[in-house]
């Protein structure tokens, strides 16, 4: 079936380093979103791309949809303590046609 | 939080035992989600529902079953819980899939549920 895996599983970085995130489908998706999950919260959302090849700002969150439809990433310029929280990839294709989510990558900031 | 609220907030129960967590709605929405959430796996869907009385599987629906007699509630139920089930479980709605795209889905708070 379809799947969609992150990587990396885990990033600790220095407040005011930059932040990668990859999310790699085993098929093409007709939309990818993405979300964010504080430590013992619950996930929330943040953008949806639709496009091939789009890209989008938020402030310092920057979110790419590959051109095959079948990856996308988000960066983060400057992280900040704000920033912590698992980030989720969620993609809908393939035979089941729903919402398939990626196994997250979780940020730690040091300050 | 588009009004999602989700009951109990914890739990722990012992192999064998059923239980059922609710998920209740103030916005009227038609889609509504079942999720589990572990280390390692992400969300994973249960079961979802497309409107009163229509639900199908999800990804992981060995276990569960749903039922939703109101647009407003979404009941998953564990028939004979096993350790396996231990997990936080989410539920989340959306407004649905419109031109072929999937919506944002909104998440509840979560359940902690425990199978001792």
């Amino acid at each position: 079936g379809q799947q969609v895996m992150q990587i990396p599983q885990y990033q600790h970085v220095q407040e005011g380093e930059d932040f990668t995130t990859y999310c790699n489908s085993s098929t093409t998706l007709s939309n990818i979103q993405w979300y964010k999950q504080r430590p013992g919260g619950h996930p929330v959302f943040l953008i949806q791309l639709v496009k091939s090849g789009e890209v989008k700002k938020q402030k310092r969150l920057t979110f790419q949809f590959g051109e095959a439809k079948k990856n996308s990433s988000l960066h983060i310029t400057a992280t900040q303590t704000t920033d912590v929280g698992t980030y989720f990839c969620a993609g809908r294709g393939g035979a089941t046609n729903k919402l398939i989510f990626g196994t997250g990558t979780l940020l730690a900031v040091q300050p | 939080d588009a009004g999602i609220t989700q009951s109990p907030r914890h739990k722990v129960t012992e192999t064998g035992t059923p239980v059922t967590l609710r998920c209740h709605q103030t916005e009227n929405h038609r889609y509504m989600y079942w999720y589990r959430q572990d280390p390692g796996h992400g969300l994973r869907l249960i079961h979802y529902s497309y409107g009163v009385k229509d639900t199908d599987k999800g990804e992981v629906s060995d276990g569960y079953s749903v039922s939703r007699s109101k647009t407003e509630d979404f009941l998953l139920t564990l028939e004979s819980a096993t350790s396996s089930q231990t997990s936080v479980y989410f539920c989340a709605i959306s407004i649905g899939e419109a031109g072929g795209y999937t919506n944002e889905q909104f998440f509840g708070p979560g359940t902690r549920l425990t199978v001792l």
